[in-house]
């Protein structure tokens, strides 16, 4: 079956701090893999996706890697800021599983 | 172009009555499914509907149930609550399988269900 591990959290950095968040799966077939963020209050967004082997998703200024030799999708970010404190999801679609498949969710914090 | 919308977005039901949750898709979105939300499960797949049919369950009992009406609009019911339903419950919609496992998901905010 279709399976996501996520970093443990939570995770708290200084702003301007460099940011991975690990994501690694497991699935059958071939996966779409994606990030979603969850503000406090709030819904998922979806942050960026990645749809191949070796595709790079990019949106305010996260990145991720389909990396298919690793099973990964590693989040990162170069500068965090205050603003993106917020709860991360990996996620992946394959197969004959129409939804989405979670991690367990990662809290990052951002101090000043 | 509006979201995925979904009311109410907070409510408190006593144990054992039964809660009716509304969402409304992205126009244009046929396929319509819901989450819950817990901080000990995390996010887990309720069901899936397109075109006014279920395609997909999740591993949910049979007092979680669904429906998508000729609109795309789409329902869920919980009947006899018990307090470990409390969880935010979140409808996301999608186009349907055009471009799948690649297409986009979008999420509403979610509902808000406190069982006393």
């Amino acid at each position: 079956g279709n399976s996501v591990t996520q970093m443990e959290g939570p995770v708290t950095l200084s702003e301007e701090a460099f940011l991975t968040i690990n994501c690694t799966y497991t699935a059958t077939g071939y996966p779409s893999l994606f990030w979603y963020v969850q503000y406090p209050g709030e819904g998922l967004q979806l942050l960026l996706k990645a749809t191949k082997a070796d595709d790079k998703g990019s949106n305010k200024g996260f990145e991720a890697t389909y990396r298919k030799e690793t099973t990964s999708f590693h989040l990162e970010k170069g500068s965090v800021q205050v603003s993106d404190s917020a709860v991360y999801f990996c996620a992946l679609r394959s197969g004959s599983a129409r939804q989405l498949t979670f991690g367990s969710g990662t809290q990052l914090t951002v101090l000043p | 172009k509006a979201g995925v919308t979904q009311t109410p977005r907070y409510l408190i039901k006593t144990r054992g009555q039964q809660v009716t949750l509304s969402c409304s898709p992205i126009s244009g979105h046929r396929s319509v499914s819901w989450y819950q939300q817990t901080p000990g499960q995390g996010l887990q797949f309720l069901f899936e509907y397109f075109s006014e049919t279920q395609r997909n369950k999740g591993n949910f009992p049979g007092r979680f149930s669904g429906r998508q009406f000729s609109n795309s609009r789409s329902e869920m019911n919980v009947s006899t609550l018990e307090l470990g339903d409390s969880a935010l419950y979140l409808c996301a919609s999608s186009l349907g399988d055009k471009g799948f496992p690649g297409n986009t998901i979008y999420f509403g905010e979610g509902s808000w269900l406190t069982v006393v």
